[in-house]
């Protein structure tokens, strides 16, 4: 079962536009972490944000999370055709748990030079 | 930079066989993840083990097994393989107690491609 719903499932833009992707889930969390992937490849580590913490930024990365709403969202700006990839959130419960991640279902954006 | 190596890479079974999966975290890494990616899926949780105990344990089908050695390598046992088995397996490793809070930034080996005929 998953935890985190994500939207768009696909976003398909233009060099130097931005990218923007939500994320929701359903169970309290310490914290929420955004990953993307290459085609069948990998799982790369993005940014982290706590459950404490309202926004963050990493590069051209920006992520917010409202645990009012439990929902998230990663905004990419400037993206480039190297962005091409699927993202996803995972989130972490915490407790006796940390690093037990539970995905959502990925957004794949497709960046177009 | 030491990345988190698995291995094989790509291995195909017949349905009914047994295959094993490697994972050499990073070094000083103490905690060894591994999740299941099937084709057009969000990896799903299987299992963990933090200094050689399982810590935690997610879908895991009984048919699996795993272990963490004393090196700290993992190794995933799967038998009697399915078709439905076929994914990609990715094992991560992190450093630190399961529960030290930032401790858990799961770093990711490239995967193990699994195809069950």
């Amino acid at each position: 079962s998953q935890q985190g719903e994500e939207d768009p499932q696909a976003l398909s833009i233009q060099e130097g536009e931005n990218a923007t992707m939500n994320c929701s889930y359903k169970t309290s969390i310490n914290n929420l972490q955004w990953y993307r992937q290459n085609s069948g490849r990998g799982l790369v580590h993005l940014i982290l944000i706590r459950s404490n913490e309202r926004e963050k930024h990493s590069g051209r990365l920006r992520v917010t999370l409202d645990t009012s709403k439990k929902s998230s969202s990663l905004l990419i700006t400037a993206s480039r055709a190297a962005d091409t990839a699927s993202y996803f959130c995972a989130t972490d419960a915490g407790g006796t748990s940390y690093g037990k991640l539970t995905f959502g279902q990925g957004t794949i954006l497709t960046v177009h030079p | 930079a030491a990345g988190v190596i698995q291995s094989p890479r790509h291995l195909i079974k017949e349905k009914r066989e047994t295959a094993t999966l490697k994972c050499y975290p990073i070094p000083r890494h103490d905690t060894v993840y591994w999740y299941q990616q099937g084709p057009g899926q969000d990896p799903q949780f299987l299992i963990s083990f933090y200094e050689k105990m399982q810590s935690d344990k997610g879908s895991i089908p009984d048919r699996f097994s795993a272990q963490q050695f004393s090196d700290y390598h993992s190794e995933l046992n799967m038998s009697s393989l399915e078709l439905g088995d076929s994914a990609l397996y990715f094992c991560a490793s992190s450093w630190g107690l399961p529960l030290i809070p930032g401790a858990n930034v799961l770093t990711f080996g490239a995967g193990s491609r699994l195809t069950v005929l």
